[in-house]
């Protein structure tokens, strides 16, 4: 089986643009969590999808969005860019989340200038 | 408001020797899974272990074990025999059954020593 795919792995863009992110997940996951990881910060959680619906979020600028199409995939976007938003982003996917276990992205690693 | 606490920034162990891993957490509600991830330098997160705060006993999965005290709401991952790609941040996290929202602590960063 295919693991979580994450498109761009870099991506270098400049303050006050923005930017959209892409993630595959295993087949047959539905869930698909965002987070940012930054050395100062940690791990985040951006936000939950399922089935196409946002479950929770995280306590994110409404800069930071979402969605999730009916294959799974999702997209996360980012307008507006900050210094401060240069991270590495990870997506992952779970079964049905909760409980299950997640498998991870590779992540993308954005830098903004 | 629910938190993950991993007190340990970085940990030495020699190889084949076993490890603790500490992680404790804050929450009122009584429903919640816990979990362990590893991500090698290069940059993977992978699952490792999962607890559900219901469970009786103490989670096992191969070399990892957790060792699950509800009262003192900690959640230590014990590794045996470490071998030398052990060594990797091991982070801690917490989801609270029914809100989909994930909480992972700061990380604790094993090297293996051969």
């Amino acid at each position: 089986k295919a693991g979580v795919t994450q498109t761009p792995r870099y991506l270098i863009k400049t303050r006050g643009q923005q930017v959209t992110l892409s993630c595959s997940p295993i087949s047959g996951h539905r869930s698909v969590s965002w987070y940012q990881q930054t050395p100062g910060q940690g791990l985040q959680f951006l936000f939950e999808y399922f089935s196409e619906t946002q479950r929770n979020k995280g306590n994110f600028p409404g800069r930071f969005s979402g969605r999730q199409f009916s294959n799974s995939r999702s997209e996360m976007n980012v307008s507006t860019l900050e210094l401060g938003d240069s991270a590495l982003y990870l997506c992952a996917s779970s079964l049905e989340g909760g409980d299950y276990e997640q498998y991870f992205g590779p992540g993308t690693r954005l830098t903004v200038t | 408001a629910q938190k993950i606490t991993q007190t340990q920034p970085g940990m030495f162990v020699q190889e084949k020797e076993a490890v603790t891993l500490d992680c404790t957490y804050d929450t009122s509600d009584p429903s919640y899974g816990l979990f362990w991830y590893k991500q090698p330098s290069s940059g993977e997160m992978i699952f490792l272990i999962y607890q559900g705060s219901y469970d009786q006993q103490n989670a096992t999965e191969g070399r990892y074990s957790l060792n699950f005290q509800k009262a003192r709401k900690s959640a230590n991952l014990v590794i045996s025999a470490s071998q030398l790609g052990d060594s990797a941040m091991y982070f801690c996290a917490m989801n609270l059954r029914g809100t989909y929202k994930y909480i992972f602590g700061t990380g604790t960063r094993l090297k293996v020593l051969a």
